[in-house]
């Protein structure tokens, strides 16, 4: 069955500092990946996308997502994080079939 | 930048009453989604519309839970009677496939409380 793995429940950073927030799926071929932020009591946003091409991809407000298949990852970078950054943030995957799956999210938390 | 609209934003109801939740996907966008998100979880699909069909409800709690989608256009999702269990955030979401790929596009969400 498809799974996707966010292995760090909670992320502390400090404002300033770099950000990497890890992602992994299980799927026999190369799905279609997603990050999305949530910010308390809102709905999802949508940060970046990959469907094809080129590994690395730029998403909204600063943030980009490097796509290994070796590694069945997909993680979530940015190199430095913004006290509004702090929210939380859902990696997904389409298999291929229009339905995501989503992993159970990581809740950063920046310090001032 | 068109959005994707739900109403109302916060319902808190008590246990066996009705509750009724509205979507209205951006305009244009053929596939709409409901999820049910528990606090500190990864959203979960409830059921997804191809324009007005159902496209997928396995994971649709049916015998308290319906959802409509009658003219292809806005949706809505009822739940009687509720149960305490039925506490979550219920997202709606929406999107156009393109050669590309299908990227879903969420509300702001409904956050249901059960007393």
């Amino acid at each position: 069955a498809q799974s996707v793995t966010q292995p760090d429940i909670h992320i502390t950073v400090s404002e300033g500092a770099s950000l990497e927030l890890r992602c992994n799926y299980s799927y026999g071929a190369t799905p279609y990946l997603f990050w999305y932020v949530q910010s308390p009591g809102q709905g999802l946003q949508l940060l970046l996308k990959y469907f094809s091409g080129d590994t690395l991809v730029q998403g909204i407000k600063g943030f980009e997502a490097e796509f290994k298949r070796s590694q069945s990852s997909f993680n979530l970078r940015k190199p430095s994080v913004h006290w509004s950054d702090a929210a939380e943030y859902f990696c997904a995957v389409d298999s291929g079939t229009y339905k995501y799956i989503f992993g159970t999210g990581t809740r950063l938390k920046v310090l001032a | 930048e068109a959005e994707v609209a739900q109403s109302p934003r916060y319902k808190i109801t008590e246990k066996s009453q009705a509750v009724a939740f509205w979507c209205d996907p951006i305009s244009g966008h053929a596939t709409l989604y409901w999820y049910r998100q528990i606090l500190g979880q990864g959203p979960e699909l409830l059921v997804q519309f191809q324009d007005e069909s159902v496209v997928d409800d396995s994971q649709l709690p049916k015998d308290r839970f319906s959802a409509e989608r009658l003219k292809g256009v806005d949706s809505t999702l009822k739940i009687q009677p509720a149960e305490l269990g039925d506490s979550a955030m219920y997202l709606c979401a929406s999107s156009s496939r393109t050669e590309f790929g299908d990227t879903q596009y969420f509300g702001p969400g409904t956050r249901l409380t059960v007393l």
